[in-house]
């Protein structure tokens, strides 16, 4: 199975909130973070969490950490409709090395 | 700035030859890069890690006589898919970073990704 898992899709409303969800495994992650892919883009940071902080925020971003249970979620405020992307979720496993979930695809309607 | 760029971003080719990608970072030098590879639905799996004028460090199960790759520049490494099959059909994406070893944030610049089938 994998190590990080997400759901695969989400659709909102714009101007709602949205959140996406992420189980981890690694207890010994370093960082986690949350990168957003838009069509024919590369994948971007958009956001990182250090392991022992329990919230982020970041304007419209709010990452949220719960290390007891391995859950990393990101709040997006206000969605537009620019935030339409694909975002990754990932632990760092090791120095340098990246795990990724399967990727949300938000999908936001007027 | 970090703008890293992957050619071709498509290819079809035929079972038996060999493809290869290149990975450029263009505005910045990259001592470290990685490759990717990822299914439909499923999460990018790290493939192997260069970093320049050193051998790559592949993951378990990926097979290094298969998948070579070179990172000869601070700016260009290439993966070559030889004797693919359609079973190697699958969208690989690269990343770069500036910091060889442990970086301090992870982060990565990725590139958009090449989808490579092979018929």
């Amino acid at each position: 199975g994998e190590d990080v898992e997400q759901s695969l899709f989400l659709s909102v409303r714009e101007g709602d909130s949205s959140v996406i969800n992420c189980t981890y495994t690694d207890s010994s992650s370093t960082y986690l973070y949350w990168y957003k892919q838009e069509p024919g883009a590369g994948l971007q940071l958009l956001t990182y969490i250090f392991s022992n902080m329990d919230m982020k925020q970041d304007q419209r971003l709010t990452v949220l950490l719960n290390k007891k249970d391995k859950h990393l979620s990101l709040r997006i405020a206000d969605t537009q409709t620019g935030d339409s992307a694909i975002y990754f979720c990932a632990e760092s496993i090791g120095d340098y090395k990246l795990s990724f979930g399967a990727g949300t695809t938000v999908t936001v309607r007027a | 700035g970090a703008v890293v760029s992957q050619h071709p971003s498509w290819v079809i080719c035929k079972s038996g030859t060999s493809v290869k990608i290149e990975c450029r970072s263009l505005d910045f030098q990259a001592t470290t890069m990685f490759w990717y590879r990822q299914f439909p639905k499923q999460s990018l799996m790290l493939m192997a890690t260069s970093n320049e004028g050193s051998k790559a460090t592949y993951e378990q199960g990926v097979e290094k006589d298969k998948f070579l790759i070179n990172h000869a520049s601070l700016t260009l490494s290439t993966l070559t898919v030889t004797s693919a099959h359609p079973e190697d059909s699958s969208f690989y994406i690269c990343s770069a970073s500036t910091i060889a070893g442990g970086l301090v944030l992870d982060e990565q610049y990725f590139g958009p990704g090449t989808r490579l089938t092979v018929t």
